[in-house]
């Protein structure tokens, strides 16, 4: 089984700045298996990136995935106000399942 | 537009059954698979089960093998989850989501709004 491990659990940033999310992986992992969503408050997930790097239909592209191997990223350029939410990453595309990592919640500053 | 409904949560005590139902509309169900994930109040995304889009290969989370049984009815335009033996930990959200590929275990690129299952006595 795979452990994706995020951190920060928190970040506290203003609207504007740059956010970086880490999703390590406990071994390594193909770039076409890892993918990122956003989560609000009372809200479903929504796919923001798959493959590591492509982003979903309709994702602003201030929105970019990066990394390989067991360390991955998700980079929000510039903050928008409908940005401060909960982000998974998410390990799939082979048996034994899919796993998600614990998530991280970007909050306003 | 692509939409995915889940009904059938609600409370029931622990060792009970319930039935969960997912209703597709917006594409055609039988070119993809189909996820189960849930979420506890106040917790993380887990995932439960996945199935693929002509129910060839289906794949289950430890937690809950044995206990959760995952169908579907592509003509009838709908998935299940079965749920047998429900403990308190069962207790969450559950989402159903659209894989973005046949097979199972693919990202999942739709979401429905959920639907709450309560195990308590």
């Amino acid at each position: 089984e795979i452990v994706l491990t995020q951190s920060p659990g928190t970040l506290s940033l203003s609207p504007g700045e740059r956010a970086t999310f880490s999703c390590r992986a406990s071994q390594s992992i193909s770039s076409t298996s890892l993918a990122w969503y956003q989560q609000k408050p009372g809200q479903a997930p929504r796919l923001l990136i798959y493959a590591a790097f492509s982003r979903a239909t309709g994702v602003p592209d201030r929105f970019s995935g990066g990394g390989s191997g067991t360390d991955f990223t998700l980079t929000i350029s510039s903050l928008e106000p409908e940005d401060f939410a909960v982000y998974y990453c998410q390990q799939y595309g082979s048996a034994p399942g899919v796993f998600f990592g614990g998530g991280t919640k970007v909050e306003v500053k | 537009e692509v939409q995915l409904v889940e009904s059938g949560g609600g409370l029931v005590k622990p060792g009970g059954s319930l039935r969960l139902s997912c209703a597709a509309s917006g594409f055609t169900l039988s070119s993809y698979s189909v996820n189960w994930v849930r979420q506890a109040p106040g917790k993380g995304l887990e995932w439960v089960s996945s199935i693929s889009s002509t129910s060839t290969y289906i794949y289950y989370a430890d937690s809950v093998k044995g206990r959760f049984t995952i169908s579907r009815d592509n003509a009838q335009g709908s998935v299940f989850l079965q749920m047998n033996s429900l403990r308190a930990e069962d207790t969450a959200v559950y989402y159903c989501a659209r894989g973005r590929e046949w097979f199972a275990l693919s990202c999942f690129d739709s979401w429905g709004k959920g639907t709450l299952v309560t195990v308590s006595s």
